[in-house]
C-alpha cells in the first residue's frame, strides 16, 4: 500500500548514543522532509529534500543529519544524543509542482527520549 | 519573507457555534495555502486546499489575496473537530517548501 513509514515509533536512548530514524514512501515522492514537534506544538523544518543526493537543512538548527541515497529512503542520524534531543520526528513527502499532488504526507512519527 | 501567522494559540468554541481559525501570510506572488489537521493521537493530514475550493466536513476556507488571509470556517461546531489545525503556504517555485503556522488547538466545548 502506497504509504509513508517511520521506524521506530519510540525510542529511548542513552546520551552519547548514535542512533538513526528511518523513513520510507513507497509513493514515488521526490520531496522528502523532517519536521521536529513537541506534542500539539508548531512544527519545526530541520531538513528537506528535492532528490537523490540532495539534502538542504531547514529553519531550525539541528545537529542531526541526512541522506538521501534512494529516491524512497531518507534516514536522519544523531551522532551522539543528548537530552535536548527529545521530541517527536515527523517525517513527510510531496510530489514535485506539476504532478498535481502537492500536498504533504506525513509519518506516524517517532517519539525520541534521550535519558 | 515568507510567513504564515496564526495569532490565536487557542480556540474555545460550543458546540453548535460558528467556528473561525484565522491564518494571515505574507508571500511576494501567489502561494497556495493549506490546513492540516492533527485529531489526538493521529496523523498530521491534509483539511484543505485553497486551489480545490471544496469543503472537508463542513469547514471551508476564501483565499483573500487583498487581506493576504486564509481564514477556515464551519458554520456549526461538532465535538470531533476538536484538534490542532495548521495553516500553510507554499510558493509556486519548484525549490519552494512548505512553510506551516504555529498552529491553533481547538477546543469544542459541549
Amino acid at each position: 500500500e502506497a504509504d509513508i513509514y517511520q521506524t521506530p515509533r519510540y525510542l529511548v536512548i542513552g546520551t552519547g548514543k548514535k542512533i538513526t530514524l528511518e523513513c520510507s514512501q513507497t509513493m514515488g515522492h521526490d520531496k522528502m522532509y523532517w519536521y521536529q514537534q513537541d506534542p500539539g506544538m508548531e512544527l519545526h523544518l530541520i531538513h528537506y529534500s528535492y532528490g537523490v543526493n540532495s539534502t538542504e537543512k531547514g529553519d531550525l538548527s539541528s545537529e542531526s543529519t541526512v541522506s538521501r541515497i534512494r529516491t524512497e529512503h531518507f534516514p536522519l542520524t544523531l551522532e551522539s544524543a543528548r537530552p535536548s534531543h527529545t521530541s517527536q520526528y515527523l517525517c513527510a513527502s510531496s510530489a514535485m509542482m506539476g504532478r498535481g499532488d502537492e500536498k504533504l504526507f506525513f509519518g506516524s512519527g517517532t517519539q525520541l527520549s534521550v535519558l | 519573507a515568507q510567513r504564515v501567522t496564526q495569532p490565536e494559540k487557542l480556540l474555545s468554541v460550543f458546540k453548535g457555534a460558528p467556528v473561525e481559525l484565522k491564518c494571515n501570510y505574507s508571500y511576494s506572488g501567489s502561494p497556495e495555502l493549506f490546513w492540516y489537521v492533527q485529531y489526538s493521537r493521529q496523523r498530521l493530514q491534509l483539511l484543505l486546499r485553497h486551489i480545490s475550493r471544496e469543503s472537508i466536513k463542513g469547514f471551508t476556507a476564501d483565499l483573500n489575496k487583498g487581506e493576504t488571509s486564509f481564514h477556515l470556517k464551519k458554520p456549526f461546531a461538532q465535538e470531533e473537530d476538536s484538534a490542532m489545525y495548521y495553516c500553510a503556504l507554499m510558493g509556486k517555485d519548484r525549490d519552494d517548501k512548505i512553510i506551516f503556522g504555529k498552529g491553533t488547538r481547538l477546543h469544542i466545548l459541549p
